[in-house]
């Protein structure tokens, strides 16, 4: 099966501070990603997304990066808030039919 | 505009038994998917429809079964159920059937089987 990994299950940052979440894939054949944030109780609330033709997107207070070479995805939040505590995952298309998601990264923000 | 609606919220029921999921996707959309997440995972494929045909399974026993209605309204159903079937079922709902259509999800229906 694929294999979407995180490389951090858990991160504190200071309210204010930028953070970075970071994510693996495995397959090389994948087009298409998505960064979820999944909140308790709730379900995965859509991000940003990214094709693989990009390298670079940006959203509001938000950025994520593509490295195919090492097939590698991050996401970045500018000045995070107390708000943007929750579980980030990031997701992989590669057939069309089905997403696969990583475990998750829990993000604390520290006011 | 509303989103993902999910029906019930929560449920439980005893092994053995059957249940009945229900999701409505957001208006526009005509594929809905549907996830198993367990607690500390990232959610799991288990089915895509589109125009009401099975689009997508992922690797879930013959006791996981859905459809999709003419609405686009959809229904998971799981038999016999097992104490591992305990879990958050989340249904997702796309524009399209195509890779780079973002699934948007609801709140998830939470199963617990005692």
């Amino acid at each position: 099966g694929e294999s979407v990994g995180l490389h951090l299950p858990t991160l504190s940052v200071q309210e204010g501070d930028n953070s970075i979440i970071n994510c693996a894939y495995s397959n090389s054949a994948s087009d298409y990603f998505i960064w979820y944030k999944q909140e308790s109780g709730k379900g995965p609330q859509f991000i940003i997304d990214i094709r693989s033709n990009m390298d670079k997107r940006q959203g509001q207070r938000v950025t994520v990066l593509l490295n195919k070479t090492v097939k590698h995805l991050s996401l970045q939040i500018a000045a995070t808030q107390p708000g943007d505590s929750a579980v980030y995952f990031c997701a992989e298309n590669p057939t069309g039919n089905q997403f696969y998601f990583g475990t998750g990264t829990s993000l604390t923000v520290i006011p | 505009d509303a989103g993902v609606t999910q029906s019930p919220t929560h449920l439980i029921k005893t092994r053995g038994q059957h249940v009945t999921l229900r999701c409505s996707p957001i208006s526009g959309h005509k594929s809905v998917s549907w996830y198993q997440q367990v607690l500390g995972q990232g959610p799991q494929f288990i089915f895509q429809y589109y125009e009401k045909e099975e689009r997508g399974r992922g690797n879930f026993p013959d006791r996981f079964s859905a459809r999709q209605f003419p609405n686009y309204s959809s229904e998971l159903n799981v038999n016999a159920l097992l104490l591992g079937d305990s879990a958050l079922y989340l249904c997702a709902s796309s524009l399209r059937a195509a890779y780079n259509s973002p699934l948007h999800f609801g709140n998830g229906t939470r199963l617990t089987v005692t």
